[in-house]
């Protein structure tokens, strides 16, 4: 069974950094993309960044460029989002996601970060 | 940067009834379309890919249909599960962009 566990999300100020971890198991981890997504408070979804299979390549949202920074360990089938000079409009739920082709076919539960 | 518009914003309907959801796009997005539903709390879950597939476990009173600009997501016959928030998403050009969402409530 595919299994996406998010954690470190939490209260932090604005102009603060924050790094969210997403833990895999299931699956042969380095044989996909992954995306984080996230979702403000009542409010709809928002691709923020993928990253390759093997880290090589990774894109961000032009709101969150320059700012966070996707990673991903392999040998320990976890993906990463370092986040800096963290804004009030970065308050969302994260979700940790994995690429199916042109759509993310597996979520975890989310976890809150607010600025 | 590809917008998505879903209609209608809610539509409050029965248990048993035939739901059709639209998704258009501000320009093609080929068949590069897919649909999620998200309870309340929950995370998103993948419903349809490549504008017309099924994903692995998905019940098959949904549907989709669609290419280009104009999309849709059916729903056979309404079951009490299916009470929730859907939303399209195009990955054909950069970035990734999902519509706002249409909101399916009980009647």
């Amino acid at each position: 069974e595919v299994q996406l566990v998010e954690s470190g999300g939490g209260l932090v100020q604005p102009g603060g950094s924050l790094r969210l971890s997403c833990a895999a198991s299931g699956f042969t981890f380095n044989t996909y993309w992954m995306s984080w997504v996230r979702q403000a408070p009542g409010k709809g979804l928002e691709w923020v960044a993928n990253i390759k299979e093997d880290g090589s390549e990774n894109y961000y949202v032009d709101s969150v460029r320059g700012r966070f920074t996707i990673s991903r360990d392999n040998a320990r089938n976890s993906l990463s989002l370092q986040m800096d000079s963290l804004r009030a409009e970065d308050t969302a739920v994260y979700y940790c996601a994995r690429d199916f082709g042109w759509s993310h076919d597996s979520w975890g539960q989310g976890t809150l970060v607010t600025v | 940067e590809i917008v998505l518009t879903q209609s209608p914003a809610t539509l409050s309907l029965s248990p048993g009834e035939r739901v059709t959801l639209s998704c258009r796009a501000s320009q093609s997005v080929s068949s590069y379309l897919a649909w999620y539903q998200q309870k309340p709390g929950q995370a998103p879950r993948l419903l349809i890919y490549d504008a017309s597939n099924r994903a692995t476990g998905i019940p098959a009173r949904f549907s989709g249909s669609g290419s280009g600009t104009d999309f849709t997501l059916t729903i056979g016959s309404l079951e009490p599960e299916d009470f929730a928030v859907y939303y399209c998403q195009q990955r054909s050009n950069w970035p990734p962009t999902f519509g706002q969402g249409t909101k399916v409530e009980i009647k």
